[in-house]
Parts: structure tokens; sequence; C-alpha cells
């Protein structure tokens, strides 16, 4: 079985862009959450999708967003990026038989200039 | 809320030799734990997790933790470390409950493993 795929792996942005992020989880796995991974911060909770519908959301304000499509791929969106935007976006997904348990795609290292 | 503090940042190790990493967890509801591994320019891979009954849980590449609920601690542990063993490795909680997914993370302990 394939992996979670994140699309692209790598990034690069000016300030003030905005930027989409493509996430495909595992076949079958209807939940998709996303990560931020900084070094200053650590790793951080950004949102979960399930069945289309977010249904947790971390402390970020409202320039980062996600959907997910019915076929459970997931997109999130950075609009009017700034430099401490730059990080590792993971993207993890969950399957329905063990809905605690979530599995990590490689991410997207976004730098922002 | 919940929170999870990782003790040491980094921890070397020669070759061969045993290794713990501290793991403490803070919450007010129950959860379940997880350690997960980063090797460089990759995701999180789940080494091992718990979720109820025994206390000792076993994982992937001969790594095992403890849950300790009177002091809130999940230590991970490895009896002898290999090179390949050399990577980041990350303690998180999540609640115990039916709906939703929102993993809490440690900072993270960098384990270098000499020859």
């Amino acid at each position: 079985k394939a992996g979670v795929t994140q699309t692209p792996r790598y990034l690069i942005k000016t300030r003030g862009q905005q930027v989409t992020l493509s996430c495909s989880p595992i076949s079958g796995h209807r939940s998709v959450s996303w990560y931020q991974q900084t070094p200053g911060q650590g790793l951080q909770f950004l949102f979960e999708y399930f069945s289309e519908t977010q249904r947790n959301k971390g402390n970020f304000p409202g320039r980062f967003s996600g959907r997910q499509f019915s076929n459970s791929r997931s997109e999130m969106n950075v609009s009017t990026l700034e430099l401490g935007d730059s990080a590792l976006y993971l993207c993890a997904s969950s399957p329905p038989s063990a809905t605690d348990t979530q599995y990590f795609g490689p991410g997207t290292r976004l730098t922002v200039l | 809320a919940q929170s999870v503090t990782q003790l040491d940042s980094q921890v070397p190790v020669f070759e061969e030799a045993p290794v713990e990493l501290r793991c403490n967890y803070s919450s007010s509801v129950s959860v379940y734990l997880f350690w997960y591994v980063q090797y460089p320019n990759q995701g999180l891979q789940l080494l091992l997790k718990y979720l109820s009954g025994s206390t000792l849980v076993k994982g992937i590449n001969g790594f095992e933790a403890e849950f300790n609920k009177s002091q809130t601690s999940f230590h991970l542990r490895k009896p002898s470390v290999h090179i390949s063993d050399t990577a980041e490795y990350f303690c998180a909680v999540s609640e115990n409950k039916a709906a939703g997914n929102k993993l809490t993370f440690g900072g993270g302990t960098r384990v270098l493993v000499k020859p």
C-alpha cells in the first residue's frame, strides 16, 4: 500500500505570496491532519479534516486554511506569507479501524524569502 | 489541554549500549501516548503507541516504552542501539476520545549513536 504522499516536496516563495500544499492519504484513510514543524516552535497541530469537514483546529491565524475533497485528498493554503511561515509542513492520515493512529508523509519544505 | 516534556534535547550514546529517552506529560483527561522517530529529511515514523492495557509496550526496531500513570511518564528504551538509530525522537499525546485526531508533541530528543 502506498504511504501518505505530499506535493511538492520543496517550495520557495516570497513574502506576501500565497501557497497551496497537497496531501494524498493512504488509500482508505478518511482523516487527514496537518502539522507545522519549525526549529523554534517544534511540531504544532494545524487542523484535521474528516469526510470533507474540519473536525479539529489548532491555534494558527486565519491565513492558514485547508480543505478536503471527496476522495480524501487534502490541501492546505497559506495566504500573505510571512518569513516565519518557513517550515516543514507534515500531513498525516488515519485509518477508520484505528483513528487514534496517524501515519505521516515526508512533508513539504516551504522557504519564504 | 495537554503538554509533553522531553527531558533531554540530545542524547549521545555508543553503539550497542542501551538508551532511555524520557517523556513526561500533563493532561486533565485520559490520553493515548505515542513515540515517533524522524530521520533526516523525512517525515515521522510511528515506533509504538499506548492506548490501554499492558503498561509495557513493544514497538518496531527493538524499542519499548513503559506507561507510568502515577508519574505521568512514558519513557522509551532500547537495550542495544545501532548506528542506524541516529535520529530525532518525539513523544506525543492525544486525547482519549472517539472523534478527532490532534497530537501534542514534545520538543524532541536527538539521539547520536557513536561507533
